[in-house]
């Protein structure tokens, strides 16, 4: 298994309320990412890292920031959220190339 | 807009029949295609093609791209209800590494 760490592994949380989910690695990999998975859309890019202070927005960023201040961390904020944003979140690595391993997932339900 | 389609969206099959999985793409600047099983929990890669014509196998799974035609199927003979699972491909787009598009997925029932 790739060594990715995501937390928390679920939560519920209410609406408006700001939400930090972590992504720890210990692979030394440049590149992180946070997908979000939902029924009829499938996997899609929120935001992506490829190195310590460089992001950039992925296809769904609206609503979402990111930071990463070391190498082995990458955070994901929802400021305020709302229930459009209850999904499975997944964090994700690569090294040198397009094969991306994943983190187990965050359950969030925002109710 | 990269686009990714797998067909079809769902199968059922009993143990031992072999099936076909479906990947089409339009993707800018194609440079691969990965293919990923998902349980009930994180995608596991299973394969990257990034050349037409040559087969990828792995046990009783195996892969093959065909960039003329823009597609690339995934075969798995012998099913084993262990190979119940949703199937996704997926297509990096622009020059960033690891930007995937992902297809709908295919859910896959083996049922024994």
């Amino acid at each position: 298994d790739a060594g990715i760490t995501q937390s928390p592994r679920h939560k519920v949380t209410e609406t408006g309320t700001p939400v930090t989910l972590r992504c720890h690695q210990t692979e030394n990999h440049r590149y992180m990412y946070w997908y979000r998975q939902d029924p009829g859309h499938g996997l899609r890019l929120i935001h992506y890292s490829y190195g310590v202070k460089d992001t950039d927005k992925g296809e769904v960023s609206d609503g979402y920031s990111v930071s990463r201040s070391k190498t082995e961390d990458f955070l994901l904020t929802l400021e305020s959220a709302t229930s459009s944003q209850t999904s499975v979140y997944f964090c994700a690595i690569s090294g040198m190339g397009d094969t991306i391993y994943f983190g187990e997932g965050s359950w969030l339900t925002v109710v | 807009e990269d686009k990714v389609v797998q067909s079809p969206l769902s199968l059922v099959v009993h143990e031992g029949d072999t099936v076909t999985l479906n990947c089409s793409y339009e993707v800018t600047n194609f440079r691969s295609l990965l293919w990923y099983k998902q349980e009930k929990k994180a995608p596991t890669f299973l394969f990257m093609l990034t050349s037409s014509g040559i087969e990828k196998k792995s046990g009783r799974l195996s892969s093959i791209l065909d960039k003329k035609e823009l597609f690339s199927i995934l075969n798995i003979t012998a099913t084993q209800t262990g190979d119940s699972a949703v199937y996704l491909c997926a297509a990096p787009g622009g020059t960033s590494y690891g930007k995937l598009t992902f297809g709908q997925g295919t859910i896959l029932t083996v049922h024994p």
